[in-house]
């Protein structure tokens, strides 16, 4: 079975701090995702990896970065975490044509900015 | 407003009931995914449809995409606890675009 994990389920900062977001899968999936979802808006894309120490950005980049240093790994980083950015992160990963194939998905990292 | 238009936004049916799920876009699909997120969890992949005309099930969820390609439906039958949660469409275009999901809450 693919497994994605994300480092925290739960998490809380304070306005101005610096927050890493790790997203680890097991199947060698070439490409890898991170979307926010917010009530209403559905899920939108931040970022995606196609492959390693690759990047692009999605629809709302602003305010994040990526890294990408190993195929397993995808980091999402506020560089200075705004109450704006109180969501649900979500990691997801897939082979081949990253549109055209199923995504997995890990369980969410819900962050909370205070 | 939304690219993929899912109605309706919630859903409240009793146990054991039928319902259906709408995801509308104003261009043609060329694919369209549906999946399904437990409250506060990730998505989990129910199925993909990509021909017009086209359906599949998964257990008592059916989905189908019109012959135009603009709407996909989805079905359960003999509704059950188990189905409760956000279904969500999303749709392949230059990257994958979502609709904003349908809550399903189920009456026992």
């Amino acid at each position: 079975d693919v497994k994605v994990t994300q480092s925290s389920r739960y998490l809380v900062k304070r306005t101005g701090e610096k927050v890493f977001l790790e997203c680890v899968q097991d199947m060698d999936h070439e490409n890898m995702f991170w979307y926010r979802q917010d009530p209403g808006l559905g899920l939108r894309l931040i970022y995606f990896s196609y492959d390693v120490k690759m990047k692009e950005k999605g629809d709302i980049p602003e305010g994040y970065s990526v890294s990408r240093e190993k195929k397993e790994r995808f980091s999402l980083i506020l560089e200075s975490a705004s109450t704006n950015q109180t969501s649900m992160y979500l990691c997801a990963s897939n082979g081949g044509a990253p549109w055209d194939n199923e995504q997995f998905f890990g369980p969410g990292t819900r962050l909370t900015v205070l | 407003s939304q690219e993929l238009e899912q109605s309706p936004q919630s859903l409240i049916v009793q146990e054991g009931k039928n319902l259906t799920i709408n995801c509308t876009s104003s261009k043609t699909l060329y694919g369209l995914y549906w999946y399904k997120q437990k409250y506060g969890e990730g998505l989990i992949f129910l199925m993909m449809l990509q021909k017009g005309g086209e359906e599949k099930s998964h257990e008592k969820i059916t989905a189908k995409l019109d012959e135009k390609k603009q709407q996909s439906s989805l079905h359960i039958t003999a509704s059950q606890p188990s189905h409760a949660g956000i279904y969500l469409c999303g749709a392949p275009r230059d990257q994958l675009i979502w609709g904003a999901g349908t809550k399903l809450i189920i009456k026992p």
